[in-house]
């Protein structure tokens, strides 16, 4: 099975810092590689696709980057909205994985 | 509008049953793999189980092979999760989740529901 790390656990910003979140896969998933947002008490909220295609509705600052076995989301300019926690998600294989998720904090 | 609403969750004693529902409407629920995902209370996401469009294919997680059962009702656009021999480790919300697929290989999911909690205790 494909392991997928995220880095850093937390993270503490503020509004209107640019924010990069990381994550890492056991193997090269190529860019088969989904990142998604999720609000306290609310369902996960499909950001990026294939590693840096924007979903339709997401915001333009957010962006992602990346192939083989490392990939980052982007926040460029932090939005009180978008305190969350973040997750990656890789589907190279039949049994897809998810990162372990990146809380994104006030500071 | 896409919507996924699921039901069915609550407090079962470990050993027991619980059949979870999805009910989708928005969009062609039978052109669509779809999935169940869980997360246990403060942990990350995890893949459950999923089937094909007409239900003809199924595939699960392997900590709930030949406990849990994916199901679906393409003429009431429904997705169902049978859950059996539960224990502790199930407790989790559990999302319904529309599968996006390309020739046959499973991506990502597109569309969520607002989750269904499951509680294992005695």
């Amino acid at each position: 099975d494909i392991q997928m790390t995220q880095s850093p656990s937390t993270l503490s910003a503020s509004v209107g810092d640019r924010v990069t979140i990381t994550c890492r896969a056991s193997q090269s998933i190529a860019g088969w590689l989904a990142w998604y947002q999720q609000r306290p008490g609310k369902a996960p909220n499909l950001l990026i696709y294939k590693a840096s295609s924007l979903e339709s509705g997401v915001p333009s600052r957010f962006s992602g980057s990346g192939s083989g076995t490392e990939f980052t989301l982007t926040i460029s300019s932090l939005q009180p909205d978008d305190f969350a926690t973040y997750y990656c998600q890789q589907y190279s294989s039949f049994s897809r994985s998810f990162g372990q998720g990146t809380k994104v904090e006030i500071k | 509008e896409v919507q996924l609403v699921e039901s069915g969750g609550g407090l079962v004693q470990p050993g027991g049953s619980l059949r979870l529902s999805c009910a989708a409407s928005g969009f062609t629920f039978k052109d669509y793999w779809m999935s169940w995902v869980r997360q246990a209370p403060g942990k990350g996401l995890e893949w459950v189980a999923n089937t094909k469009q007409d239900g003809s294919e199924q595939y699960s997680v392997d900590s709930v092979k030949g406990r849990f059962t994916i199901s679906r009702d393409n003429a009431n656009n429904s997705l169902f999760l049978q859950m059996n021999s539960l224990r502790a480790e199930d407790t989790a919300v559990y999302y319904c989740a529309r599968d996006v697929t390309n020739w046959g290989s499973l991506y990502y999911f597109d569309q969520w529901g607002q989750g269904t909690l499951v509680t294992v205790s005695s």
